[in-house]
């Protein structure tokens, strides 16, 4: 498609239980990013893929996420046993060809609200 | 330690008025620099970016930036602001030191007085 499409838009869990986040990239971009946004003006890179590899998760807690990239299906993001403070907008990313760092035109999606109660 | 200061929380300008919203940043080399804008319930969108060249860059909108080196800013700027520009607007940077970091500032919300 033309737009990273993120699914669900909203999603409400209680505290302990699983959420998974799905991602679609533009078609034809090979980078996917995952970023957290917890308080409205904060963003936190999670981690990022090039095609099926982890590209670089050096922002993903230890304990309780994860995330994938498979061929012919959607990126996701599960987060176990989830806690009130995973409540936040989880933002996925594409581009073509690589990192910001290296000159890329990084495209958010709208992204995925995270309520856990 | 890299980062990214929007110095103005919120700011608000009458609809046709000119806006110039403030980014400073602090890194060792001239990092490529971004602007996105938020707007109520909906993702990032890209407005323009700088990696070399011109520094005056121009995005979609009618926004524009100007690097400037001495400064360390990026400031964003538009010479008549719509009812429509209201959102937040996020200055960012994306280092040479890591991959994959988009390193964002903290917003500044716009409003526009009728």
């Amino acid at each position: 498609g033309e737009e990273v499409a993120q699914t669900p838009k909203h999603l409400v869990r209680g505290e302990g239980q699983k959420a998974k986040l799905y991602c679609a990239p533009i078609k034809g971009h090979s980078y996917v990013f995952w970023y957290q946004q917890v308080l409205k003006n904060e963003f936190k890179f999670l981690i990022s893929f090039q095609n099926e590899n982890v590209f670089d998760e050096t922002g993903m807690p230890k304990e309780r996420f994860s995330a994938k990239c498979l061929p012919n299906s959607p990126c996701s993001l599960e987060i176990q046993a989830t806690k009130l403070e995973d409540s936040a907008v989880y933002f996925c990313a594409s581009s073509p060809r690589g990192a910001a760092a290296d000159g890329n035109t990084i495209y958010f999606g709208e992204g995925s609200w995270l309520t856990v109660v | 330690a890299q980062s990214v200061t929007q110095p103005d929380i919120h700011i608000t300008v009458s609809e046709g008025a000119s806006l110039e919203l403030r980014c400073n940043y602090s890194y060792g080399a001239t990092p490529y620099l971004f602007w996105y804008v938020q707007s109520p319930g909906q993702g990032l969108q890209l407005l323009l970016k700088y990696f070399s060249g011109d520094t005056l860059v121009q995005g979609i909108k009618g926004f524009e930036a100007e690097f400037k080196r001495s400064q360390s800013s990026f400031n964003l700027r538009k010479p008549s602001v719509h009812w429509s520009d209201a959102a937040e607007y996020f200055c960012a940077v994306a280092p040479y030191s890591s991959a994959s970091k988009i390193i964002f500032g903290s917003g500044t919300r716009l409003s526009i007085r009728p």
